[in-house]
């Protein structure tokens, strides 16, 4: 089955600097890989995603980049601000088989 | 107008107990499921249903047992209770199983159970 790394577990920054976050998948065959928020106590949710016909995506300050040759794929968050102090969750999926492996979970401290 | 919906949100039990978490998604999707969420934030998928059918089933011990009376509802029922099941339990739904489009996946508020 797929296996989802993801590092770091805790990433502290400072407002306004930029924060990346990196995951690992072992399947090939996986080609949807979605990233969550969670906020304290709260439920995830989907803040980006990316197939695996693109190689970048982008949405305001936050952008998704994915190497398949590598099978690796990375959040970054720009002029990171309070709020967006969350855990950050990678997954991977594939086509025709809706199940989702997610990775262990980013805690991103953003100090103002 | 809440898309998923469980109830409770909190639960405290003794080990031993049986108790039962509902699921209810109001977003006309086909396919609901199950994740826990332990104490290190790690989510692991539990089961799957697509139109009332198991589809996924990830090794959960047979003490849990999910009932879905139609496509909206998706029910965890758990027997015997012990302490390392104390966790998060989320419900999410997603439109369809697979198909040629990938589709986010909505989360319910999550269930917080302890088991003392």
């Amino acid at each position: 089955g797929e296996n989802v790394e993801q590092h770091p577990s805790t990433l502290s920054v400072q407002e306004g600097d930029s924060a990346v976050i990196k995951c690992t998948y072992s399947d090939s065959a996986s080609n949807y890989f979605p990233w969550y928020k969670q906020e304290l106590g709260k439920r995830p949710q989907l803040i980006i995603d990316i197939r695996s016909n693109v190689g970048e995506k982008k949405d305001q300050r936050i952008a998704v980049t994915l190497n398949k040759t590598a099978k690796h794929f990375s959040l970054h968050i720009t002029e990171t601000q309070p709020e967006d102090s969350a855990v950050y969750f990678c997954a991977a999926s594939k086509y025709n088989f809706n199940k989702f492996y997610f990775g262990s979970g980013t805690k991103l401290n953003v100090k103002p | 107008d809440t898309a998923v919906s469980q109830t409770p949100k909190y639960l405290v039990t003794q080990m031993g107990n049986d108790k039962s978490i509902k699921c209810e998604q109001n977003l006309g999707h086909d396919t609901m499921y199950w994740y826990k969420q332990d104490s290190k934030k790690f989510l692991k998928i539990m089961f799957s249903y697509n139109n009332k059918e198991l589809i996924i089933n990830e090794t959960v011990p047979n003490r849990f047992s999910p009932k879905s009376p139609d496509k909206a509802h998706l029910n965890l029922h758990i027997n015997s209770l012990e302490l390392g099941d104390s966790a998060v339990y989320f419900c999410a739904s997603s439109p369809q199983s697979g198909g040629p489009s990938f589709h986010e996946q909505f989360f319910g508020p999550g269930t917080r159970l302890t088991v003392l």
